[in-house]
C-alpha cells in the first residue's frame, strides 16, 4: 500500500522569500503524485500533478515540484511567496489500481510573515 | 464548468438529530469520495464509490454513519443520530476513477452538533 509523509507540520516564511515543502512517498511502482492547497474555509485545490515524463512539473500560482525517484520525494517549491500563499498544503499519492483513491499526507501549514 | 457541489455549506443542529449531507459530483466523473476533516484527526477518507457502487467503507466511524449513491449525479452522507463529536468539515470529491486522475473537491459542509 502507498503512504505519504510530510515531515514539516508548520513552516513560517517571510513574504518574498522562497518556499520548499517536503513530501516523501512509499509505493512499489511509479507513483502518481499530487500537491493540493487548502485556503481557510475552502476545499482542497489541485496545484499540480506528476505521473510520467519530465520530473520537474509546473503548477498553478507559480508553484513547481520535482519528482526524485532515488529519494522517493516530490517536493514543492515557490521562488517568492506572497501573503496569499498562506494555507495548508497536502501531498498525495495515487496507485495504479485504486478507482482514483488518493493517500494524503498530514499536511503542512504555511504562515507568511510581512 | 461546474465543480463538485455540496449542500448545505453550514449545518447546525442538536445532538440526536438526523443530518444529511449532499453532494453532486462533476458530470462524467465515476468515482466519488467522502472525507471528514478535523483539527485533531486531519483529513480522513470515510467511504468511496465507483460507478455508484461502494468500494470501501472502512473509514466510516460507526454504524450511525451511512452513505448512498443512487445515481451518477448524487450522493448523500447521513448521520443518525448525530453526536457532538461528529462536528467537523465534511468534503465530497470526485474523479475520473483512475490513479493518475486528480480528485476535485467541493467546498465542504461545516457541521456543528450542539
Amino acid at each position: 500500500a502507498q503512504s505519504v509523509t510530510q515531515p514539516d507540520i508548520h513552516i513560517t516564511v517571510s513574504e518574498g522569500a522562497s518556499l520548499e515543502l517536503r513530501c516523501n512517498y512509499s509505493y512499489g511502482a511509479t507513483p502518481y503524485l499530487f500537491w493540493y492547497v487548502q485556503s481557510p474555509g475552502q476545499g482542497l485545490q489541485l496545484l499540480l500533478k506528476y505521473f510520467s515524463g519530465d520530473t520537474l512539473v509546473q503548477g498553478i500560482k507559480g508553484f513547481e515540484a520535482e519528482f526524485k525517484r532515488s529519494q522517493s520525494s516530490f517536493n514543492l517549491r515557490k521562488p517568492s511567496v506572497h501573503w496569499s500563499d498562506a494555507a495548508e498544503y497536502f501531498c498525495a499519492v495515487g496507485a495504479h489500481t485504486s478507482w482514483g483513491k488518493l493517500q494524503f499526507g498530514a499536511g503542512t501549514q504555511v504562515v507568511v510573515t510581512p | 464548468d461546474a465543480g463538485v457541489i455540496q449542500s448545505p455549506r453550514h449545518e447546525v443542529t442538536e445532538m440526536g438529530q438526523e443530518v444529511t449531507l449532499r453532494c453532486k459530483p462533476i458530470s462524467g466523473h465515476n468515482s466519488l469520495f467522502w472525507y471528514r476533516q478535523t483539527m485533531m484527526r486531519g483529513l480522513e477518507l470515510l467511504i468511496y464509490f465507483n460507478n455508484n457502487v461502494p468500494i470501501d467503507d472502512s473509514g466510516m466511524p460507526e454504524d450511525r454513519f451511512s452513505a448512498k449513491m443512487p445515481n451518477a449525479s448524487f450522493s448523500t452522507l447521513k448521520i443518525q443520530p448525530s453526536e457532538p463529536r461528529d462536528s467537523a468539515v465534511y468534503f465530497c470529491a470526485s474523479s475520473l476513477g483512475t490513479g493518475q486522475q486528480p480528485q476535485h473537491f467541493g467546498d465542504g459542509t461545516r457541521l456543528s452538533i450542539l
